[in-house]
């Protein structure tokens, strides 16, 4: 069974400059999440996917970060304008469904915003 | 509000000795909780979780871990470890409402031969 894929693996930007990160996750989970992982610290969610609605996003800074799930498949996570403060691992995970069941994380998108 | 707590940053035990992982949680209602690995440039592997049932949890590479509801703790355990156990754990707990996971501030594990 394939894992969840995200790409790129590593992104240098600016700041004030956009991003934009990809994930795929494992086929036929129905629940998604985007986490921020910043140096040191353990992964906070930034947005919960259920299919391709919203279930939380209470975490997202909306004015600079926005996200979509088209079609319940794959996911975009966006930044614009980056600032230097996104410096960290942006980590995809999927899972069967939000209730019991443990999410299944991809290898990660380490910013660096200079 | 629920929170996890890792009281150690970093775990130091030989080659061969038993180890174990700290944890404690506040949760409202029943807990759902998890430990993750992380290695060096990985995203999280899943270990095991508690929902329910038995108090003792069997996971991957022969990790275990003990729920204890009357001390509200999840420790992470194994009874002999090894020079590649050494990473980063996570535990981490299910927010009831929401169903995120609410992670810890992680344990770094260092194995030493």
């Amino acid at each position: 069974e394939a894992g969840v894929a995200q790409s790129p693996r590593y992104k240098i930007i600016e700041k004030r400059q956009s991003v934009a990160f990809w994930c795929n996750p494992i086929s036929g989970h129905a629940t998604l999440y985007w986490y921020q992982q910043i140096l040191g610290q353990g992964p906070k969610l930034l947005i919960q996917f259920q299919n391709n609605g919203v279930v939380d996003d209470s975490q997202l800074p909306k004015d600079r970060f926005s996200a979509e799930r088209l079609k319940g498949v794959d996911s975009t996570l966006k930044i614009q304008p980056a600032k230097l403060e996104d410096s960290a691992v942006y980590l995809c995970a999927s899972s069967l469904d939000s209730e019991y069941y443990e999410q299944y994380f991809g290898p990660g998108t380490r910013l660096t915003v200079t | 509000a629920q929170s996890v707590a890792q009281p150690e940053d970093q775990v130091n035990v030989a080659e061969g000795n038993p180890l174990t992982v700290k944890c404690t949680y506040s949760v409202s209602g029943n807990p759902y909780l998890f430990w993750y690995v992380q290695y060096p440039n990985r995203g999280l592997q899943f270990l095991l979780k508690y929902i329910t049932g038995d108090n003792l949890v069997k996971g991957s590479y022969g990790f275990e871990a003990e729920f204890n509801k009357s001390q509200t703790s999840f420790h992470l355990k194994k009874p002999s470890a090894l020079v590649s156990d050494s990473a980063l754990y996570f535990c981490a707990v299910r927010d009831g409402n929401t169903g995120k996971l609410i992670f810890g501030q992680g344990t770094t594990l260092q194995v030493k031969p």
